[in-house]
């Protein structure tokens, strides 16, 4: 089944205690990138990458860090959590960076950094 | 500027009754839209796009260029229609730009 893996799916951390969030795509999929979800803000894309070792800020990249060794794994770095970093996030991945194919979703992790 | 405009929060209709949630957009080029769709407790999938011009479960999406709109439609509400609606716009980086979704509630 083509699918998008996150794990944790719930995570409550304290004020800067590092924690990495994975993403897995099982699909062969050049791009992938991570969103967090806030209510009224709608989804803000974080980081990018296009492809193996390449990748590049979104919109709201502070505090974040990303990294993309292999093709499959995309995971987010947060090295010193705060509470403004409570949010739900999101990883997707697609074939093209645009939508020329459907963008696929992870379940979402929701982090709660007290 | 690339921008995504959804300027309902929330939309309550009836079951039965026709649903139209607003999307605008602000785009110098040739737009590419979707509708994205999250159910309760479920991660967001791709509803439709403009492109193919499809309709999906019932709802269908008409680029207007002039308006710069790319409203969601759907001419009888069903209740697990309820959900939260993104709508998104393919950017000049290629990448997709999401507005603030409406959350359609339909009641019985």
């Amino acid at each position: 089944e083509a699918q998008v893996t996150q794990n944790p799916r719930y995570l409550i951390t304290v004020t800067g205690k590092k924690l990495t969030v994975t993403c897995s795509q099982n699909m062969n999929h050049e791009y992938m990138s991570w969103y967090r979800q806030d209510p009224g803000l709608g989804l803000r894309q974080i980081y990018y990458s296009m492809n193996v070792e390449v990748t590049d800020k979104g919109d709201v990249p502070e505090g974040y860090k990303v990294s993309r060794k292999e093709k499959r794994n995309f995971p987010l770095i947060l090295e010193s959590p705060s509470p403004n970093q409570t949010s739900l996030y999101f990883c997707a991945s697609s074939q093209d960076p645009g939508g020329y194919t459907e963008a696929f979703f992870g379940q979402g992790t929701r982090l709660t950094v007290v | 500027a690339q921008r995504v405009t959804q300027p309902e929060k929330l939309l309550s209709v009836f079951k039965g009754a026709p649903v139209e949630l607003k999307c605008n957009y602000s785009y110098s080029g040739s737009p590419e839209l979707f509708w994205y769709v999250q159910y309760s407790r479920q991660r967001l999938q791709l509803l439709l796009r403009h492109i193919s011009r499809e309709s999906i479960k019932g709802f269908t999406a008409d680029l207007n260029k002039g308006e710069t709109s790319f409203h969601l439609k759907k001419p009888f509400a069903q209740e697990e229609d309820s959900a939260m609606y993104y709508c998104a716009l393919r950017g000049a980086t290629n990448k997709l730009i999401f507005g603030t979704g409406t959350l359609l509630a339909v009641q019985p």
